[in-house]
């Protein structure tokens, strides 16, 4: 089974520029959750998606926004970019919604804004 | 607010021992989930370990091992004869039912295994 597809895997874009980044999960999962990891901030939650519906958003300006397909596929952009904005974005994946379910995490994308 | 910390920013350990990176956590949920992730130099985060918190016995997968104490909020990770492959970002991290499964991460901790 493939796992969670993150592309692209690096991305430099200028400030004030939005960006899309887009999440496969894998096959029959429905829950799909993002995350922004900085050296300072650490792993920060920004949202999670369940069968094309926003289940829960961390605490993030409405510039970040995300949405979900049908196929369980996930996007989320970013617009007017900062430089604080440079992270690693990673999403995750699992079957269904719950405290217990595994998370299964893809190699992330990395973005740089200058 | 939940909160995971994890105290450890970096540490080592020779190849084939034993080493435990701490963790304490604060949270007035009384049914809650926490987890050890290894995030490797490729970045893929990998579960390494969960334990429910209504469960006594300490969960355990191969060399790897928790010491749960739900009082004191403290879920230590042990790994066994440690090898080269273990080197990574180990992170806790938590999860309860009103977070509707978003994890709650410590800052992690760097270790490294020295041949």
């Amino acid at each position: 089974k493939a796992g969670v597809t993150q592309t692209p895997r690096y991305l430099i874009k200028t400030r004030g520029q939005q960006v899309t980044l887009s999440c496969s999960p894998i096959s029959g999962h429905r829950s799909v959750s993002w995350y922004q990891q900085t050296p300072g901030q650490g792993l920060q939650f920004l949202f999670e998606y369940f069968s094309e519906t926003q289940r829960n958003k961390g605490n993030f300006p409405g510039r970040f926004s995300g949405r979900q397909f049908s196929n369980s596929r996930s996007e989320m952009n970013v617009s007017t970019l900062e430089l604080g904005d440079s992270a690693l974005y990673l999403c995750a994946s699992s079957p269904f919604q719950g405290m217990n379910t595994e998370a299964f995490f893809g190699q992330g994308t990395r973005l740089t804004v200058v | 607010a939940q909160t995971v910390t994890q105290s450890q920013p970096e540490m080592s350990v020779q190849e084939a021992e034993t080493v435990t990176l701490s963790c304490t956590y604060d949270t007035s949920e009384s049914n809650y989930y926490l987890f050890w992730y290894k995030q490797p130099p490729s970045r893929q985060m990998i579960l390494v370990i969960r334990q429910e918190a209504y469960k006594q016995q300490n969960a355990t997968e191969n060399r790897f091992s928790v010491n749960f104490q739900k009082a004191a909020k403290s879920f230590s990770l042990k790994i066994s004869d440690s090898q080269l492959g273990d080197t990574a970002m180990y992170f806790c991290a938590f999860r309860y039912g009103g977070s509707q499964g978003n994890l709650i991460f410590g800052k992690g901790t760097k270790l490294s295994v020295k041949p």
